[in-house]
């Protein structure tokens, strides 16, 4: 089965740091892109940043730019998101998703996500 | 790419047929996706490919569309099928998505 679970959430103070992480299990982890998407108070989905398979590729949404590191771990099957310079519209709920394989591409497995909480 | 969905939210009632549409800011072949959301949970794939069922999601889903214009179609509403639902363009990045829209029951 596949599983994706998040972590590292929290309360943070803006300009403050936070590294989230997404535990990855039940399939071939070096296989899929990774991608982390969010869904703030009152808002809709706003996609945050993708990873390749091999970590050589990272994209980023124009909000986070510069602020925001997508890395990977293939030998802990853990993908992360380093958060710098936090802003309070940053707070949202954090979800990590697997890329689809197929040539028509999705996100096709969640996980549960993890708040984040950007206040002074 | 800009996604715009209509309509922003849609009281409804068991039985129904509701229809959902996306439009993209320019052409994106068939590089899109449907989700479904509930409170508090995870997103779910329902389509992709525009006109594709995810593997486990009833048949009363459907898709269609190409290039800029997009529909989801729920053919006969469940109580169940009460969410949150969104289009999200893979066909260049950010892979965007549009604002959602909100079946409520009527």
């Amino acid at each position: 089965e596949v599983r994706l679970l998040e972590s590292g959430g929290g309360l943070v103070q803006p300009g403050g740091s936070l590294r989230l992480s997404c535990a990855a299990s039940g399939f071939t982890f070096s296989s899929y892109d990774m991608s982390w998407v969010r869904l703030a108070p009152g808002k809709g989905l706003e996609w945050v940043s993708i990873i390749g398979s091999s970590g050589s590729i990272t994209y980023y949404a124009d909000s986070v730019k510069g602020r925001f590191t997508i890395s990977r771990d293939i030998s802990k099957n853990t993908v992360f998101l380093q958060m710098n310079s936090l802003r309070a519209e940053d707070t949202a709920a954090y979800y990590c998703a697997r890329g689809s394989l197929s040539g028509w591409y999705s996100l096709d497995k969640w996980g549960q996500g993890t708040l984040v909480t950007v206040s002074s | 790419i800009q996604l715009t969905q209509s309509p922003s939210s849609l009281s409804t009632s068991v039985g129904d047929r509701v229809t959902i549409t996306c439009r993209a800011s320019q052409g994106i072949s068939s590089y899109l996706a449907w989700y479904q959301q509930k409170p508090g949970k995870a997103p779910k794939l329902l389509i992709y490919a525009a006109s594709t069922l995810q593997s486990g999601v009833p048949s009363r889903f459907s898709g269609s569309g190409s290039g800029t214009d997009f529909t989801l179609t729920i053919s006969s509403l469940q109580p169940e099928d009460f969410a949150t639902y969104y289009c999200q363009q893979l066909s260049a990045y950010p892979y965007t998505f549009g604002q959602g829209t909100k079946l409520e029951i009527k």
